[in-house]
């Protein structure tokens, strides 16, 4: 596959362990949040979203906190996986854009080791 | 599969060439979006389309225009090429604005200019 970062923050767990990948949002007005993961060679995948009037939200496996305050969002992932392996990005979007566009951080990315 | 489609997966030409890179959205989407993503930029907004109308700009060059169709299927063109063009091109297609739901990305195309 191909690579979509060779300078990312990495973050290698083992097996089974719980994950937990962090990002600071740049916008105060966001009010929409999205995880996305990207594997090699593949477009980005919808995770999680969540809301600003909410602070934590809960899908299979995953969990996405928001603190506003500080303007930081988390993914926790429990019981990562070999498959989880990918580079994971959150996404901000808001009213001052009319939602149109998504503005991506960075990215992280995640090596899980059997 | 996403159900987007992006043609072509690879491409390869010269500096100072044209390019057109096309997008199929999933069935029933109205949006489409444009993302370049490079190995020191991430993943950039470029441009929105709604129903055939532009609804947002982002960091789109001068050398770069886009369309969507009466079908909705999109194209970005890219003209001018530079070496720093060099890049994946994400599209990405939803039922409305961002905001509304995840965004669906295809595989992109790696664009290379030599």
């Amino acid at each position: 596959g191909e690579s979509v970062g060779l300078h990312l923050p990495t973050l290698s767990v083992q097996e089974g362990d719980n994950s937990i990948i962090n990002c600071a949002y740049s916008n105060s007005a966001s009010d929409y949040f999205i995880w996305y993961k990207q594997e090699s060679g593949k477009g980005p995948q919808f995770i999680i979203d969540i809301r600003s009037n909410m602070d934590k939200r809960q899908g299979q496996r995953v969990t996405v906190l928001l603190n506003k305050t500080v303007k930081h969002l988390s993914l926790q992932i429990a019981a990562t996986q070999p498959g989880d392996s990918a580079v994971y990005f959150c996404a901000e979007t808001g009213r001052t854009s009319g939602y149109s566009t998504l503005t991506f951080g960075k990215g992280t990315m995640l090596l899980v080791s059997p | 599969d996403s159900g987007v489609t992006q043609t072509p997966k690879h491409l390869i030409t010269a500096t100072g060439q044209r390019v057109t890179l096309r997008c199929s959205p999933r069935s029933g989407d109205l949006s489409v979006y444009w993302y370049q993503q490079s190995l020191d930029q991430g993943l950039q907004f470029l441009i929105q389309y709604y129903n055939g109308e532009e609804r947002a700009k982002g960091n789109i060059l001068e050398r770069f225009s886009a369309q969507q169709f009466p079908d909705l299927h999109s194209e970005l063109n890219l003209s001018s090429l530079e070496l720093g063009d060099s890049a994946l091109y994400f599209c990405a297609s939803s039922v409305g604005v961002a905001g509304d739901g995840e965004l669906f990305f295809g595989e992109g195309s790696r664009l290379t200019v030599l």
